[in-house]
């Protein structure tokens, strides 16, 4: 099936340092994609979204990049600080058939801010 | 204050048992999900649920069981059957838009289940 991936499992950055975490997908039918942050024994929270018809989207300190040619987005994070020290997952919507509603996960990047 | 509630936070279980996990949101949201995560792995879906009395199976569905009897609870068993339920298991909701469903997932807090 269809599935979303990431290039980089681990990221480490001093604090300060912006950071990108990126993202492939392969389903050219989704059109939503969100990144979640979760840190240790928690459930992911919410960071930013994107939908297919945009390029870009900023948030506070966050932006997302999409790149629907190469089925690429990533996600920036400035001035990266430690409590942004987290795992980051990708995540797009299947809006294909009965499945829609469904979000599919990619394995996700550990980010580690060294102070 | 409105949110997803997961209960139990920690669980253990012998093997052969079935374990219920608990699921509740006041947020009046008509989807909810369950979701499984491994160490090192991404969320994997269990089943979803878009609207009370009816249910999905996700990806992983193969020895778990869940209901929706109402809009604001969807409890999950494991049984006996899961050959490997050991993981993190994590609820979620959102508000179904439709066929495109492009809400935001609100997650709990995860349980822990743990089979010795």
């Amino acid at each position: 099936g269809e599935s979303v991936g990431l290039h980089l499992p681990t990221l480490s950055v001093q604090e300060g340092d912006n950071s990108i975490i990126n993202c492939a997908y392969s389903n050219s039918a989704s059109d939503y994609f969100i990144w979640y942050k979760q840190e240790s024994g928690k459930g992911p929270q919410f960071i930013i979204d994107i939908r297919s018809n945009m390029d870009k989207r900023q948030g506070q300190r966050v932006t997302v990049l999409l790149n629907k040619t190469v089925k690429h987005l990533s996600l920036q994070i400035a001035a990266t600080q430690p409590g942004d020290s987290a795992v980051y997952f990708c995540a797009e919507i299947d809006v294909s058939g009965t499945s829609y509603g469904k979000l599919t996960f990619g394995q996700g990047t550990i980010l580690t801010v060294h102070p | 204050d409105g949110g997803i509630t997961q209960s139990p936070k920690y669980l253990f279980r012998k093997e052969g048992q079935n374990v219920t996990l608990s699921c509740e949101q006041n947020l009046n949201h008509d989807a909810m999900y369950w979701y499984r995560q491994d160490p090192g792995q991404g969320l994997r879906l269990i089943y979803y649920s878009q609207i009370v009395n009816d249910f999905q199976k996700g990806d992983i569905a193969e020895g778990y069981s869940v209901s929706r009897e109402k809009k604001e609870s969807f409890p999950l068993t494991v049984t006996s059957a899961q050959k490997n339920p050991t993981a993190f298991y994590l609820c979620a909701s959102s508000i179904f838009q439709g066929i495109t469903n492009t809400g935001e997932l609100f997650f709990g807090e995860g349980s822990r289940l743990t089979v010795l």
